[in-house]
């Protein structure tokens, strides 16, 4: 069965520090990745989402994910993060032609001071 | 526009009495997904449904569990003979399609505490 590791539970940064958040995942077909975020009191929101073509991809508020393809990894990165993305982070995959359903790693709680 | 409508939000609920949860997808999207997350398990799929094609149930973790769709759009999820580890945020998601490429939106989630 396939399966999502994110090895950072909690991570706490302070205003302007850069963020790389791990995900990786176990199968060797053709994937799809999502970045999902949930905001304190919030529903999960869709952050990034990688199908196909170029590697390097940008979601909302500034945050961009590179799938490495060998390394079975979609790593999350923004290059200065603001109080204001003190969230938890979720790393997803769905299987092409497995009907969508997610399989969501455990989550990294992000806290950012000022 | 709405988003992914679920009910109650809370519940709470003693061992053994069956609970229903609601949810109510985005207007349009054809497929709905149910999730539960758990402090010990995470985020773990259930089911989801596809317009009229058998669902997927392979996420069910017993046959206390069953989910219904009416109609193409509102789905029921129900548990029976509850117990104190279904204790959980239930939550639904709906996309466009069941293609792998359509990202999925989720409602704020029940949560569901068993006494």
């Amino acid at each position: 069965a396939q399966s999502v590791s994110q090895h950072n539970h909690h991570v706490i940064l302070s205003e302007a520090a850069s963020l790389e958040l791990g995900c990786n995942y176990s199968y060797g077909g053709t994937v799809n990745l999502f970045w999902y975020v949930q905001y304190p009191g919030q529903h999960l929101q869709l952050l990034l989402k990688y199908f196909s073509g170029d590697p390097l991809v940008k979601g909302i508020k500034g945050f961009e994910a590179e799938f490495i393809k060998s390394k079975f990894s979609f790593n999350l990165r923004k290059p200065s993060v603001q109080w204001s993305d003190t969230a938890e982070y979720f790393c997803a995959v769905s299987l092409t032609g497995g009907g969508n359903k997610l399989t969501f790693g455990t989550g990294t709680q992000l806290k950012v001071e000022l | 526009g709405a988003g992914v409508s679920q009910s109650p939000s809370n519940k709470v609920t003693e061992k053994g009495k069956d609970v229903e949860l609601r949810c109510d997808p985005i207007s349009g999207h054809t497929a709905l997904y149910w999730y539960r997350q758990s402090l010990g398990q995470g985020l773990e799929f259930l089911i989801y449904f596809q317009g009229n094609s058998a669902p997927d149930k392979s996420g069910l973790p017993s046959d206390r569990f069953s989910a219904e769709r009416t109609g193409g759009s509102v789905s029921t999820l129900t548990i029976q003979r509850t117990q104190q580890e279904d204790s959980a945020v239930y939550l639904c998601a709906s996309s466009l399609a069941l293609g792998g490429n359509q990202p999925q939106h989720f409602g704020d989630g029940t949560r569901l505490s068993i006494l």
